[in-house]
């Protein structure tokens, strides 16, 4: 399976702390992104890193990349009770336009 | 700008009765996505298109799953006979092709009894 796979499946911090979820994948490839998903309802797109891209920024989000590991880390800094949500990481690997969605980490923010 | 609309929201059924969902991607997006959900997993693609044809449906069940978008903008994903193992939440999501950021619904939550 391609599945990308998401690092911790759950994860409570404290309002005010940094959250890391990682994403390891197993082959090469085109992009890599990050959904949010609150209770009961539809997915919405976060951040989107590419291949050739070691690390991006979007507000209080920051997605890196580790070769090594075949991984890539979401960073939300200074965390917010609104914040929330399940995260998923979704893949497209080169050669296949389907994108594959991990299972998720479900992050819970105590305020 | 209207985001992707699904209809119903819920439904809940019998088993071997039959169900069908609605989408209404957003304006202009040429891509549009089913896909289930089960519960505390990610989505899983069921079928893709690109405008009115069907370019990846290697995962739906084709003996009782069918779908369809007409004129390449609304789709509707029907299950006939619906199982028990078919409760999920059936998503519809849109892009502007198939490369970049995808678009949800709010999704429908199917409960088979």
């Amino acid at each position: 399976s391609q599945q990308g796979e998401e690092d911790p499946q759950a994860l409570s911090i404290q309002e005010g702390e940094n959250a890391t979820m990682n994403c390891s994948y197993k082959t090469s490839i085109n992009n890599l992104q990050w959904y949010r998903q609150n209770s009961g309802r539809g997915l919405v797109h976060l951040i989107l890193i590419r291949s050739n891209e070691r690390e991006k920024h979007s507000g209080r989000l920051r997605v890196t990349l580790d070769t090594s590991k075949k991984s890539r880390s979401l960073l939300i800094t200074a965390s917010r009770a609104a914040d929330t949500a399940s995260y998923f990481c979704a893949t497209r690997y080169f050669g296949n336009e389907k994108l594959t969605f991990g299972t998720g980490t479900r992050l819970t923010i105590i305020p | 700008e209207a985001g992707v609309v699904q209809s119903p929201r819920y439904k809940i059924i019998e088993k071997k009765q039959p169900v069908a969902f609605w989408c209404n991607p957003i304006s202009g997006h040429n891509t549009l996505y089913w896909y289930r959900q089960n519960l505390g997993q990610g989505p899983e693609l069921l079928i893709r298109y690109e405008n009115e044809e069907a370019v990846d449906d290697s995962q739906l069940p084709k003996d009782r799953f069918s779908a369809e978008r007409l004129k390449g903008v609304d789709s509707t994903l029907k299950i006939q006979p619906a199982e028990l193992g078919d409760s999920a939440v059936y998503l519809c999501a849109s892009s502007l092709d198939a490369v970049w950021e995808q678009y949800f619904g709010p999704g429908t939550r199917l409960t088979v009894t």
